[in-house]
């Protein structure tokens, strides 16, 4: 049974480019969660998915940032026009029930905007 | 007010020490709360969850002071490979886990 998978596992974009990171969460997890790791800082949520739905978005930056977790397919976290202020760790994590059930990561999306 | 603080480390320790970790919360509502570990920055691991009633497993010792809105961390007998950072988790709502800062420790030979 593999794990979280995210990819790419390093990300370079110049800036105004677009960024998108996948995450396919393990097998029978129907939620999906996104964080960010800035260099130097600690987790911050971003955003709460379950199939098809958005459950809570309360992390996630107004502009330039979205994500889906469609019926088929993995989830994506979409960064427009990345700025040099968006270069961080980006993990993802699913889990098989929302509150109090465990949370697996994924390794992380390194990325790096030149 | 951070919604999760920790002790900033870094904790430098012997091997064999005892060494604790504080952290408080914010929300009083939070139902469920985790101690992770995270290595190098890599992707963090769950050490284990924490009950009120306290719950140990092998060198590791967890409790939760829900009236002080605590939670701490226990490691004995420390060893080089628990040289980490360790996080102190809350969950705040349904999916939505808050992060501390993480404290660093290095057990040193």
């Amino acid at each position: 049974n593999a794990g979280v998978m995210q990819n790419p596992r390093h990300l370079v974009r110049r800036r105004g480019q677009e960024a998108r990171l996948r995450c396919s969460p393990m097998k029978g997890h129907s939620h999906v969660y996104w964080y960010r790791q800035l260099p130097e800082e600690g987790l911050k949520f971003m955003v709460y998915l379950q199939k098809e739905n958005i459950i809570d978005e309360s992390g996630m930056p107004k502009e330039r940032f979205s994500a889906e977790f469609p019926k088929e397919g993995p989830s994506i976290l979409r960064i427009q026009q990345v700025v040099r202020g968006d270069s961080a760790a980006y993990f993802c994590a699913s889990s098989l029930g929302g509150s109090g059930t465990e949370a697996f990561f994924g390794q992380g999306t390194r990325l790096t905007v030149v | 007010r951070k919604e999760v603080e920790q002790d900033p480390g870094p904790f430098n320790v012997p091997e064999g020490a005892t060494v604790a970790f504080n952290c408080t919360y914010s929300n009083s509502a939070s139902q469920s709360f985790f101690w992770y570990r995270q290595d190098c920055r890599k992707e963090p691991k769950l050490l284990m969850s924490v009950y009120s009633s306290g719950n140990e497993d092998g060198r590791f010792t967890a409790q939760l002071n829900r009236a002080s809105q605590y939670i701490s961390l226990l490691i004995r007998d420390s060893k080089l490979s628990d040289s980490a950072t360790y996080l102190c988790v809350v969950n705040v709502s349904p999916g939505k886990l808050i992060f501390g800062q993480g404290t660093e420790l290095s057990v040193k030979p």
